[in-house]
């Protein structure tokens, strides 16, 4: 079946740039999705991506997808501590009937 | 945009007993997602819920275990019947809202 696979950890400095990679199986995704998970907290929509697009930027987040190698990732410029959570990487198919396929989510720890 | 409601946010139940789950999305949706995420786990999706039919299950989850209502486009409900420690998790509804998930703040379930 379609799999979704991310690194589980990732350990940055206040001011660096984060970036957190995903790999998916389905050829057939149509949406990729990056989600926010705070401590405690339900998932926050970040960004997402069309299958047909290649890069999309939005402030400090800049999503890049490799169709061809089916990697995805999103890259946190100037990362600060309230960036600290966990990251989910979705995608979502042609013929899924609209449920998403998520990572294992990757915990981002941001340093002062 | 999406704003999503889940009552309760969270509950401590007792083994064999059962919890029900409200979830009101404030724009009118046809299709509404239950997922649910163990400690520690990334989320896994338990049913779809579409308003008019029955709810489709995923391999692993039956109805008789997690039934599920869907009364109208914007309210539905997720029971969790007969519950052991292994039901422990938050509960999170999500909605397909043109083209793009959203979630609400999970219930966060604690079995004793």
């Amino acid at each position: 079946g379609e799999d979704v696979e991310q690194s589980l950890f990732l350990s940055v400095r206040e001011g660096d740039s984060s970036v957190i990679n995903c790999t998916y199986t389905d050829s057939s995704s149509t949406y990729l999705y990056w989600y926010k998970q705070e401590p405690g907290a339900g998932l926050q929509l970040l960004t997402y991506i069309f299958s047909n697009m290649d890069m999309k930027q939005d402030q400090r987040l800049t999503v890049l997808l490799n169709k061809k190698d089916k990697h995805l990732s999103l890259r946190i410029a100037d990362t600060q501590t309230g960036d600290s959570a966990i990251y989910f990487c979705a995608e979502s198919g042609h013929n899924q009937g609209g449920k998403l396929i998520f990572g294992q989510g990757t915990e981002l720890s941001v340093k002062p | 945009s999406a704003v999503i409601s889940q009552k309760p946010s969270r509950d401590i139940c007792q083994r064999g007993t059962s919890l029900t789950i409200q979830c009101q999305v404030d724009s009118q949706v046809t299709m509404m997602f239950w997922y649910r995420q163990q400690p520690g786990q990334s989320l896994t999706l338990i049913a779809t819920a579409n308003q008019g039919s029955e709810a489709t299950y995923e391999s692993g989850f039956v109805i008789d275990k997690f039934p599920i209502s869907r009364p109208n486009l914007t309210f539905s409900t997720l029971t969790v019947s007969n519950m052991s420690p292994e039901d422990s998790s938050i509960y999170l509804c999500s909605v397909e809202l043109e083209g793009w998930q959203y979630f609400g703040p999970g219930t966060r379930l604690t079995v004793t």
